[in-house]
């Protein structure tokens, strides 16, 4: 079992539907959660964090954690066809300089005009 | 406000040559630094980190290592390059001793011949 698993899709979605990007994680001690946004040919860019269960918004963007269920999702409102890109999902296994940031391999997201 | 460069954008080698990349922090004291490699369409393979000066850890063996001269500096070095290091690298710096992301330079992308 991978540490940490997207759907590497991609995920198709209309402009201004709801894009839901899901992501699961396999130790149970995990308390930092990070989505990414990766545009082709770029590096990642930080969008969100989240640390606590229950939801996180940022404009677009709900982030949403489930510690007992192991699994953190991304919310994207009013998707745009700027939002195509992959996403990353990363979380923190272990504890301060001893810890890893783990991160999945992405999920690609598309939004049709 | 905290910033990380990256050089060169691009670089194009023969294989059998030598690789020198160099990533440099600005802004913060004492920050933790990463190396990862993205192979195309794959995921970030964490390949060096740092928590100080001169302390490199490497999670996968291989012809290339990383050193820290000053604070703020990591540098990812090669003797012999192989067809297998082509990719995306990634220098990425965090907080030290803490469960903050990490943010991301622009990316060198290495094409062996």
């Amino acid at each position: 079992q991978k540490e940490v698993e997207q759907n590497s899709g991609p995920l198709s979605v209309p402009e201004g539907a709801i894009a839901s990007l899901n992501c699961t994680y396999s130790d149970r001690g995990s308390q930092s959660f990070f989505w990414y946004r990766q545009y082709s040919g770029k590096s990642p860019e930080l969008i969100m964090s989240i640390y606590s269960n229950g939801d996180k918004e940022d404009g677009r963007f709900t982030a949403q954690l489930n510690k007992a269920s192991q699994y953190v999702s991304l919310l994207i409102r009013d998707s745009q066809p700027s939002d195509s890109a992959t996403y990353l999902c990363a979380v923190y296994h272990g504890s301060g300089n001893t810890g890893k940031l783990i991160f999945g391999q992405g999920t690609t997201l598309q939004v049709k005009p | 406000s905290q910033t990380i460069h990256q050089w060169p954008a691009t670089l194009v080698q023969p294989v059998g040559s030598p690789l020198s990349l160099e990533c440099t922090v600005e802004g913060t004291s004492n920050p933790n630094l990463y190396w990862y490699r993205q192979a195309a369409g794959r995921g970030l393979q964490l390949l060096f980190y740092s928590v100080g000066i001169g302390q490199i850890s490497s999670e996968v063996p291989q012809n290339l290592s990383a050193s820290r001269p000053q604070d703020r500096q990591f540098i990812l070095s090669s003797k012999k390059l192989l067809l297998s290091d082509s990719g995306f690298y990634l220098c990425a710096w965090s907080v030290v001793n803490s469960n903050q992301p990490q943010h991301f330079g622009d990316g060198t992308r290495l094409s062996i011949l």
